[in-house]
This record gives structure tokens, sequence and C-alpha cells, in this order.
């Protein structure tokens, strides 16, 4: 079946620092991909995604683009904040038929940003 | 918009007992409600799919006489843990598709419910 490798955390990073994290993934079909990001005791909120190839979502500073050829969709954000520590997990929907999607979801990356 | 809220956002109960755990869709009707357990530091299990006014689908490996899922209209879905032990502990986090409209496959979460079970 499908599947999402996103790089391991934790991630620490000081305040203003350039994020990274990695996310590749193995899929049969073209699915979507989204990045969603978790704060503590809270459930998921959709960060970002891209539907097709060379694709970029973003929102609130971060940017993910969908690398088929690499199949790739690394998230990026240029200065991160104190408030951006959360659980970041990488995601892509697979078609099951009918209407009916589902999601398949990486491991999650802790990042923590210090002031 | 689309918001998801799920009730209660924490509950404790003795083992053997029963809990049922609401999803609502706030502000908009969804077809499909998924259900699924996080264990700490860990990512999502998918546990089922509930389509309104049909069965749920359930994943492989999830006791579908022990998770019973309901999703009696376009803005509800309830799981209930049936005869609750220590092992099911765990957070539960819903998620909803939007209906209608063009075809779309993002999902929008539920806040989660942390289950504790003595």
């Amino acid at each position: 079946g499908d599947s999402v490798t996103q790089m391991e955390g934790p991630v620490t990073l000081s305040e203003e620092a350039f994020l990274t994290i990695n996310c590749t993934y193995t899929a049969t079909g073209y699915p979507s991909l989204f990045w969603y990001v978790q704060y503590p005791g809270e459930g998921l909120q959709l960060l970002l995604k891209a539907t097709k190839a060379d694709d970029k979502g973003s929102n609130k500073g971060f940017e993910a683009t969908y690398r088929k050829e690499t199949t790739s969709f690394h998230l990026e954000k240029g200065s991160v904040q104190v408030s951006d520590s959360a659980v970041y997990f990488c995601a892509l929907s697979e078609y099951t038929g009918g209407s009916n999607y589902k999601l398949t979801f990486g491991k999650g990356t802790l990042l923590t940003v210090n002031p | 918009g689309a918001v998801v809220s799920q009730h209660p956002s924490r509950v404790i109960c003795k083992s053997g007992t029963s809990v049922k755990i609401e999803c609502r869709s706030l502000d908009f009707q969804a077809t499909t409600m998924f259900w699924y357990r996080q264990f700490p530091k860990q990512s999502l299990m998918l546990m089922a799919t509930s389509n309104e006014g049909s069965k749920a689908t359930y994943e492989q490996g999830v006791e579908k006489d022990k998770f019973l899922i309901n999703h009696a209209s376009l803005t509800l879905s309830t799981l209930t843990v049936t005869s609750a032990h220590p092992e099911d502990s765990s957070f539960y986090i819903c998620s909803a598709r939007l209906a209608g409209g063009p075809l779309t496959d993002t999902q929008y979460f539920g806040p989660g419910t942390r289950l504790t079970v003595l």
C-alpha cells in the first residue's frame, strides 16, 4: 500500500532559524499531499496541501512543493517562531473507491523552537 | 469554516464500562467521517471510515464489536468503546470530509478525546 516517510525528530531550532522537515512517499496513483500540525493536547490542523505535481502549498510562512520526480513533499519555513513548536505530520490521500479517500500519515516530527 | 468538535475532550472511566464519544461538524455537512487512534508520541492510526446512513468500514485489526460507530446524520458521528479496558486508553481523534461540491480528499480534524480506563 501507499506509505509516507518523514525525517525522525526531534528537531530543535533557535528562533528565526530555517526549517526543513523531509517527507517522501510511495504511492500507486496520484495522491494529494498534506502537512498537518498538532499542538500539544490538541487534534490535527491542516497546514497546507498540494494536489498535483509542481503545486506549491503555503500557509503561515510554511511551504511545500509536490515533487513527483523525487516523490517528495518537504516542509520549509524561512524563520521559525517559538509558537511553531508542535508535531508536524506529512500525509497523502489514497483513493479507496466510490467517493472515499483514506489518509496515510507519516510518523510525525516534533519541532521545538527555543527563544 | 470547516470546524469539527468532539465531546467529551477528556473522559476517565472504570474498566468494563462503555464510553461514547461524539464528533460533530459544526459549520458544514460531512459525507464521511473518520475515527483515528493515536498512541503517545506516535502517528494516527485509522480505525474506521463511516459514511452517513451506512455501516462503518473498519480497518484490519480493529474490532467492530468493541468500537461501535454510528453516523446518523451529516453532522454527527459517534464512537462507543464497549466494555473498555486499560489497553483502550488512548487519544481518539475524528475527522470529517465535506459533502457536496467537487469531490475533495481534505479532512478536517476534531480536537481529540483523551480516554483513560482505570
